[in-house]
Order: C-alpha cells, then structure tokens, then sequence
C-alpha cells in the first residue's frame, strides 16, 4: 500500500525567502506526483503534475521535482511572499490505476512579513 | 464557469439520520470523485466514478453509496449517520487524460455527526 509522507507539517519562513517542501512516497509505481494548494476552509487547488517520465516541473515561482528511485518529490517556492501562505499537499497517482490518488498529510506554510 | 459546485456547505446530523451531499460540474469532465479529510490523516478516497454509469470504491468506502446521476453530478449518502463520519467531504472531478490527469476540487461540505 502506498504511503505518502510529507515533512515538516508546519514551516514559517520571512518574506522573501526560498524555500522546499518535501515529499516523500513507499511505492516508486506511480504514474505521476501532484503537488496542490489549500488555503483556510477551502478546496484543494493543483499547482503542477509531473509525470513518472519527467524529473521537473516549472510554474512561476514554483519548480516540483521528482526522483522515483529514491521516492522523492520536492515543491521549491522562490522568493516567498505571505499569499504563498496555505497547506501544501503532494499526492502520488499510481500505476494502473491512474485516477486514484493517495495523498500526504500536508506541510503548513507561513511567510511572515 | 463554476467549476466544481458542492452542497450543502454545512451540516449537523443526529447518529442515525442520513443524508445526500450533492456534486456538480460543469467541465464536461468525465471522472469524478468524493473524499474526505479527516485531521492528521490526509484526503482518503470514498469512491470514485472514471465515467458516466460506472462507480468504484476507493480506500474508505464503508457507510456511504454513490450515485452518478448523470455525467456532471455525483451524490454521496450516508444511510446511517455515526460520528466517525464526522469530516470534511470534497468533490473533485478529473479531466480524464489517464496519467497525467488534473484534478479539480470543490469547496467541501463540513459535516458533525452528533
């Protein structure tokens, strides 16, 4: 059974700082990694998909990558500001069954002024 | 474009009393889910439905069915309410392109089982 774990649950940074967020996963079979957004009381928004074939990801300030033989993923967030702040979520799709997704548990992000 | 609609946004239920959450979208998507996020546990898949008039369970399908009503809703229901389900449920439906798929969330149903 796949597990994902992320780590730290809770990060504070200053604004202006870079910064990675980690993930990590038990079963390398995975069609892609996900990584998603989730403010305060609201839904999950994706942020960037990396196929199993693929080592990275780019979106603005945010770069994901991927190392399936190590069970790997990171989310780097370049020059944080306090509207980065939210829950992050990794979520790894797996091998024959493409649509089912099993997540972390989320690492909360703060960027202080 | 609403995206993925989900209602009610709360609710209290006695133990015992059943309900209907309700999920709509309106991206023509063809997958859709139902999940739940419970404190330190993560989101965990009830069920899901790849396509119009199919419908799968996922990691943590007891006490609830599904209903894909048509290709933009699909219901969950609780038959007998406990407090276990006491949770935040969210719809998402899926674009369909298999290994790369994109996901999209509702804004969840906050649910007390008392």
């Amino acid at each position: 059974k796949q597990e994902v774990t992320q780590i730290p649950a809770a990060l504070s940074v200053p604004e202006g700082e870079n910064l990675v967020l980690n993930c990590s996963f038990t079963d390398s079979a995975i069609y892609n990694l996900q990584w998603f957004r989730q403010d305060p009381g609201k839904g999950l928004t994706s942020l960037l998909l990396i196929q199993s074939s693929q080592r990275e990801q780019t979106s603005g300030r945010l770069n994901a990558s991927l190392d399936k033989s190590s069970g790997r993923s990171t989310l780097y967030i370049a020059a944080s500001q306090p509207g980065d702040s939210a829950t992050y979520l990794c979520a790894a799709s797996h091998t024959g069954t493409a649509s089912k997704l099993t997540f972390g548990t989320g690492t909360r992000l703060q960027v202080t002024l | 474009n609403a995206g993925v609609t989900q209602t009610p946004k709360f609710q209290v239920l006695k133990t015992g009393q059943s309900m209907t959450l309700q999920c709509a979208q309106d991206m023509n998507h063809n997958s859709m889910y139902w999940y739940r996020q419970d404190p330190g546990m993560g989101l965990r898949l009830i069920y899901y439905s790849a396509s119009e008039g199919t419908t799968d369970k996922g990691e943590v399908p007891n006490g609830y069915n599904v209903s894909r009503l048509n290709k933009r809703e699909f219901s969950l229901r609780l038959e007998s309410a406990a407090p276990s389900q006491t949770s935040v449920y969210f719809c998402a439906s899926g674009d369909n392109s298999w290994y790369q798929e994109t996901q999209y969330f509702g804004p969840g149903t906050r649910l007390l089982v008392l």
